[in-house]
């Protein structure tokens, strides 16, 4: 079982509408969790980081994040043309992070 | 501050040749991390740095090796470049604490031939 796993994309949505983003991981131990954004041929940039349970709003995006299921999500509300990217979750543990292997998300006019 | 820094920023060599990637972290943070990043592969954590100690290792052959100096800079090195080495390499630094978060620079594209 994978470390991290994503909801297999790509995911298209319209302009205006809301994209769902789904992450589980395996380390119940995991303290600490991340959504980075990648453009095609750039690095990663952070979104979103998360520590406890709940909802974090930051603007158009939210994360939420579930311990006990070992879930994390990110929604992106209003989507626009310039949120088109892959999405990496990230967890972190003995000082590393560990990716999942990322959802691409088209926002289509 | 000024983000991380990595150089060069593009490289080209030939199997069998060795190559050194450099990484500059944030003014403040100590911690530096590197990844590979491949499109079958994904994001592999490669190592990681704090105070000139490598605090943690991924799965890679011994191949792949790091350093950091006094400075936080750090310094990673392939030898034996193999074909399937051709990634994007990533340099991320931190804060000292566990789970803090990483801060990306531009990468290093290494294609060998």
């Amino acid at each position: 079982q994978k470390e991290v796993e994503q909801n297999s994309g790509p995911l298209s949505v319209p302009e205006g509408a809301i994209a769902s983003l789904n992450c589980t991981y395996s380390d119940r131990g995991s303290q600490s969790f991340f959504w980075y954004r990648q453009y095609s041929g750039k690095s990663p940039e952070l979104i979103m980081s998360i520590y406890s349970n709940g909802d974090k709003e930051d603007g158009r995006f939210t994360a939420q994040l579930n311990k006990a299921s070992q879930y994390v999500s990110l929604l992106i509300r209003d989507s626009q043309p310039s949120d088109s990217a892959t999405y990496l979750c990230a967890v972190t543990g003995d000082y590393k992070l560990s990716f999942g292997a990322g959802t691409t998300v088209t926002v289509r006019a | 501050k000024a983000g991380v820094t990595q150089t060069p920023r593009y490289l080209i060599k030939t199997r069998g040749q060795q190559v050194t990637l450099s990484c500059s972290p944030i003014s403040g943070h100590r911690s530096v991390s590197w990844y590979q990043q491949t499109p079958g592969q994904g994001l592999q954590f490669l190592f990681e740095y704090f105070s000139e100690t490598q605090r943690n290792k991924g799965n890679f052959p011994g191949r792949f090796s790091g350093r950091q100096f006094s400075n936080s800079r750090s310094e990673m090195n392939v030898s034996t470049l193999e074909l399937g080495d051709s990634a994007l390499y990533l340099c991320a630094s931190s804060d000292n604490r566990e789970g803090d978060t990483q801060y990306f620079g531009p990468g290093t594209r290494l294609t060998v031939l």
